[in-house]
């Protein structure tokens, strides 16, 4: 079965600095890697995803993440932080069980920023 | 103009009760999820539907049973409530993509459930 880590639980950055929060997950033949956001008292919606080709990911609110097959890793990035990028963010993988795909979700990392 | 909602946003009930969550899209989605989020935020998959069509089910106690009256709504019913269920469960809906594995999951604001 697929496994997500998000090693660091929380990270705290000043406004305006860059972030990058990791995410590895277990190898497999062919991986979808998605990453989630979810604001205080709200549902996920959905950054960016990697599905195939380019290894660099674009994704909503300046956000782009970089997809290491060799260090099976999908880290995010944004070179630049806004107070209101304050937010639980989840890497999830997308696992084929008994026919059916369902993701399977990190632990999560809160990114605080300050001011 | 919501995408995916639930009802109620906050369930605050008492242990061996039973209670049910609602949820509906007007995405015009062909599945719908249910997840439950527990206290450290671990975000797990309970039960997956299609076309009113239960296809993902974990292991998860029969006190919980899922119901699909047509593709856009997908309600939880929990018999018995216990502490241990205390959680903030999601809906979830998505449609394909053209490649299976590859959907984006469209999340309801959840419900907050606390058992006393």
């Amino acid at each position: 079965a697929q496994s997500v880590t998000q090693l660091d639980s929380q990270v705290p950055v000043f406004e305006e600095a860059p972030v990058e929060l990791r995410c590895n997950y277990s190898s497999s033949v062919s991986v979808y890697l998605f990453w989630y956001v979810q604001y205080p008292n709200q549902g996920l919606q959905l950054l960016l995803k990697y599905l195939s080709g380019s290894t660099l990911v674009k994704g909503i609110n300046g956000f782009e993440a970089e997809f290491n097959k060799s260090q099976t890793s999908f880290h995010l990035r944004k070179p630049s932080v806004h107070i209101s990028d304050t937010a639980e963010y989840f890497c999830a993988v997308s696992e084929l069980t008994s026919g059916t795909y369902k993701y399977i979700f990190g632990t999560g990392t809160r990114l605080k920023v300050l001011a | 103009d919501t995408a995916v909602s639930q009802t109620p946003k906050y369930l605050v009930t008492q242990m061996g009760n039973d209670k049910s969550i609602k949820c509906e899209q007007n995405l015009g989605h062909d599945t719908m999820y249910w997840y439950k989020q527990d206290s450290k935020k671990f975000l797990k998959i309970m039960f997956s539907y299609n076309n009113k069509e239960l296809i993902i089910n974990e292991t998860v106690p029969n006190r919980f049973s899922p119901k699909s009256p047509d593709k856009a709504h997908l309600n939880l019913h929990i018999n018995s409530l216990e502490l241990g269920d205390s959680a903030v469960y999601f809906c979830a809906s998505s449609t394909p993509s053209g490649r299976a594995g590859t959907d984006t999951q469209y999340f309801g604001p959840g419900t907050r459930l606390t058992v006393l």
